[in-house]
């Protein structure tokens, strides 16, 4: 089963701009996780917010998140060629605490 | 970060035989380990969640005779597909992570297989 949207699906972009994707998500949860896959490897984890955070940061990303609205953003700033990626947002469902449920996904180009 | 080593990295196996995919965590003792599905271009979709020394929780819809899942150490989880099919075809991917609640999970990189 999935917990969440993301949006959206395909993000092109020119290096040096910025990239935000947003991920929504149905049930209350313990945290939201960002994650990074490049084609065919597997996931890089990249930033953990916990639902009673509202942002946090880490070098270029930025990640924030609502619970009212059940949503969150992953802001990447400044972009480069090498954040070319597939980015999953991924719910740790406060009803089922240890599972980790994936979003369907944005992927993301650079263009240089 | 710690470092989850999944093996093999590829494999193609006859229709009917079984494969055997090993999932380590190789400086931590992964208390709960994941085992995911993932079809191209589609997002990761949770198989299992094993704990070490219990049995295997499966999401509706995964037959648990079809993927055996063994968790019987603290750094080592086993998924193997019984009598594979073409459409059993994936990328299967492991996770594993120390604690509970509020602990990153670390992600193997992944398995790719292919049934002929």
């Amino acid at each position: 089963s999935q917990q969440g949207e993301e949006d959206p699906q395909a993000l092109s972009i020119q290096e040096g701009e910025n990239a935000t994707m947003n991920c929504s998500y149905k049930t209350s949860i313990n945290n939201l996780q960002w994650y990074r896959q490049n084609s065919g490897r597997g996931l890089v984890h990249l930033i953990l917010i916990r639902s009673n955070e509202r942002e946090k940061h880490s070098g270029r990303l930025r990640v924030t998140l609502d619970t009212s609205k059940k949503s969150s953003s992953l802001l990447i700033t400044a972009s480069r060629a090498a954040d070319t990626a597939s980015y999953f947002c991924a719910t740790e469902p406060y009803s089922s605490a240890s599972k980790i449920i994936f979003g369907s996904g944005t992927r993301l180009s650079i263009r240089p | 970060g710690a470092v989850v080593s999944q093996h093999p990295s590829w494999v193609i196996c006859k229709s009917g035989t079984s494969v055997k995919i090993e999932c380590r965590s190789l400086d931590f003792q992964a208390t709960t380990m994941f085992w995911y599905r993932q079809f191209p271009k589609q997002s990761l979709m949770l198989m299992a969640t094993s704990n070490e020394g219990s049995k295997a929780t499966y999401e509706q819809g995964v037959e648990k005779d079809k993927f055996l899942i063994n968790h019987a150490s603290l750094t080592l989880s086993t998924l193997t597909v019984t009598s594979a099919h073409p459409e059993d075809s994936s990328f299967y991917i492991c996770s594993a992570r120390a604690g509970q609640l509020n602990t990153e999970a670390f992600f193997g990189q992944g398995t790719r297989l292919t049934v002929v």
